[in-house]
């Protein structure tokens, strides 16, 4: 079962909107990653933020920690419809354990 | 492509039957993972090795499933006797690890395979 919560568990948006996914674990981790992925596929990594930042950007992608509320958020700045995928959170605790998932879905 | 091969992409098989998964990393990762997903879910972790030792097994992985990697390279995930409730994706993924003295290991990328789905009739 899964160990980390994704929050909302579907969202859909306009073209142009911003995206924001937000994940919460229970464990002491060493890095948070986040990994996309589309409809029969397997996953593909987004980007990946370390116990001791707080902030990372990619593109449209932005990342925010706080290991204190063990929550993660990831935003995606002016979507587009080719970002409608599944997305997911996970945390490095010796393995991998991901979330629930968000299912994104962005209308043109 | 990530460089991660899973092979069969799909299977079909008869409740009883036995059916056997392999997973080709990418070629330096010491880490090799197995999960399974099944629709509007996310992937559930079933176990890891890193290099040719096994070091975490889900509870979710009944005796019936058995999962291998002999030299440290390709892996395999078998179920034995199957049963309708194991039909889902299951995944690979490899990624390379370094394993402090002490804490937690840190763990990079994981590349995960396209999969191989499993319906069990």
């Amino acid at each position: 079962s899964q160990q980390g919560e994704e929050d909302p568990q579907a969202l859909s948006i306009q073209e142009g909107e911003n995206a924001t996914m937000n994940c919460s674990y229970k464990t002491s981790i060493n890095n948070l990653q986040w990994y996309r992925q589309n409809s029969g596929r397997g996953l593909v990594h987004l980007i990946l933020i370390r116990s001791n930042e707080r902030e990372k950007h990619s593109g449209r992608l932005r990342v925010t920690l706080d290991t204190s509320k063990k929550s993660s958020s990831l935003l995606i700045t002016a979507s587009r419809a080719a970002d409608t995928a599944s997305y997911f959170c996970a945390y490095n605790n010796n393995d991998m354990r991901f979330g629930a998932g968000t299912r994104l879905t962005v209308k043109p | 492509d990530t460089g991660v091969s899973q092979d069969p992409r799909h299977k079909i098989t008869k409740r009883g039957q036995n059916v056997t998964f392999r997973c080709d990393p990418i070629s330096e990762h010491n880490r090799l993972y197995w999960y399974r997903q099944t629709l509007g879910q996310g992937p559930e972790f079933l176990t890891y090795f890193q290099n040719e030792a096994q070091l975490e097994k889900s509870r979710l992985l009944s005796d019936r499933f058995s999962a291998e990697r002999p030299k440290g390279s390709f892996s395999t995930l078998e179920i034995q006797r199957t049963e309708q409730g194991d039909s889902a994706m299951y995944l690979c993924a490899s990624s390379s690890t370094t394993l402090p003295r002490q804490g937690l290991a840190q763990v990079q990328e994981l590349f995960f395979g396209e999969g191989s789905r499993l319906t069990v009739l």
